[in-house]
């Protein structure tokens, strides 16, 4: 069984903080991974996407990935209230399909 | 920008008819791709599409559902008789690249809502 775990949330810090969203997959020939971004009632908005081991980094926004623990994080720098939304981890066992999380629902408040 | 544009935004149906759902690429795309989101689940994949044949599908995509593109153009999905577990969120994706580990872009998406 191939899955994508998320924490559900919500997922609440304070304005300028850092928000750190976690993910674990299961399958180990798992090859790409995304992070989208789901307003409520809206379609996935790509954020970033990793496929080596490592950070990487864009703006406020670093994907972290380790294939050893089967494991992708996003990290949002200086949160605002605008980054409210539900991120949803994705991965892509080259094959041609994603296979999301449900998703964790984070709540910036001022 | 968007990268495709779906019609209807909304759809509501009775149980049992058939509904077609469009995708309009903005340029011209090879990689086509179906989602559904069930209010309050995980985004599903339906099926894939590349050069005019289904490259892949899911379980969910069964013989109740077809996917073609008949004017080289417009991607669509048909249900051919809707069920009340029908009611979703339908998302169409394309693929820039050749590649599967290439990034999929959704379209806004159509609330199919079956009665």
């Amino acid at each position: 069984q191939k899955e994508v775990e998320q924490n559900s949330g919500p997922l609440s810090v304070p304005e300028g903080a850092i928000a750190s969203l976690n993910c674990t997959y299961s399958d180990r020939g798992s090859q790409s991974f995304f992070w989208y971004r789901q307003y409520s009632g809206k379609s996935p908005e790509l954020i970033m996407f990793i496929y080596s081991n490592g950070d990487k980094e864009d703006g406020r926004f670093t994907a972290q990935l380790n294939k050893a623990s089967q494991y992708v994080s996003l990290l949002i720098r200086d949160s605002q209230p605008s980054d409210s939304a539900t991120y949803l981890c994705a991965v892509n066992l080259n094959t041609d399909k994603l296979i999301f999380g449900t998703g964790t629902r984070l709540q910036v408040f001022p | 920008e968007p990268e495709v544009t779906q019609t209807p935004s909304h759809q509501v149906t009775q149980m049992g008819q058939e509904v077609i759902l469009r995708c309009v690429p903005i340029s011209n795309h090879l990689y086509f791709y179906w989602y559904r989101q069930i209010l309050g689940q995980k985004v599903e994949f339906l099926v894939s599409f590349y050069n005019n044949e289904i490259s892949e599908k899911s379980e969910i995509f069964d013989d109740q559902f077809s996917v073609e593109r008949p004017d080289g153009s417009n991607f669509t999905l048909k249900i051919r008789s809707t069920k009340l577990e029908d009611s979703a969120m339908y998302f169409c994706a394309r693929r820039k690249g050749s590649t599967f580990q290439e990034t999929q872009y959704f379209g806004p998406g159509t609330r199919l809502l079956v009665l």
